[in-house]
């Protein structure tokens, strides 16, 4: 089992909607949660950082961590086609000294008009 | 604020000879940069840990004498693909970690390489 599974999609939703992206991690030494984006031939970008379990909104994306399921979310609401691109989860340990992350496979999401 | 640049962005070169790639902290110090390889569809690979003023720890599998690293101040850290093979064509990205931050990464836009 690896440590960060993520559905690579791809997922293709129409304008408007409401999208929910999700990894689930298997090392509980995980502490700290990233959502990048990544367009197509770009380096990833960094979306939403988050270390509390509970709900942490920023605009239209909110990202959710559930550390007794041990599972992150990423909901983006009135999805535009500008969100189209590659959303990646990053997970790293507390404590580790490194600041390694460790990251999931990432999902494709396409935004239609 | 914290934006990292890679220089060059995209470079094709002949098999054998060797390719430097360019990651800098433009507006803040990273203390640790991060050297990844993407291939088409996967996710980053992590390739390397760099360290300001100190060798670079490599990943499991990555060939130190074959991936240079060199960090040697808070704002750039080099990454040189020595004798360069097809094999090597990738999507190069780099990313830094702000001094005193958390486990934060700024990455890079990427270097696409392609070896003929």
């Amino acid at each position: 089992q690896k440590e960060v599974e993520q559905d690579p999609g791809p997922l293709s939703v129409p304008e408007g909607a409401i999208v929910s992206l999700n990894c689930t991690y298997s090392n509980s030494a995980f502490q700290y949660f990233m959502w990048y984006r990544q367009y197509s031939r770009k380096g990833p970008e960094l979306l939403m950082y988050t270390y509390s379990s509970g709900n942490k909104e920023d605009g239209r994306f909110t990202a959710q961590l559930n550390r007794a399921s041990q599972y992150i979310s990423l909901l983006i609401r009135d999805s535009k086609l500008s969100d189209s691109a590659t959303y990646l989860c990053a997970m790293s340990a507390d404590g580790a000294g490194s600041y390694q992350l460790t990251f999931g496979k990432g999902t494709k999401l396409s935004v239609i008009p | 604020g914290a934006v990292v640049s890679q220089h060059p962005s995209w470079v094709i070169c002949k098999s054998g000879t060797s390719v430097k790639i360019e990651c800098r902290s433009l507006d803040f110090q990273a203390t640790t940069m991060f050297w990844y390889r993407q291939f088409p569809k996967q996710s980053l690979m992590l390739m390397a840990t760099s360290n300001e003023g100190s060798k670079a720890t490599y990943e499991q599998g990555v060939e130190k004498d074959k991936f240079l690293i060199n960090h040697a101040s808070l704002t750039l850290s080099t990454l040189t693909v020595t004798s360069a093979h097809p094999e090597d064509s990738s999507f190069y990205i780099c990313s830094a970690r702000a001094t005193g931050s958390t486990d934060t990464q700024y990455f890079g836009p990427g270097t696409r390489l392609t070896v003929l």
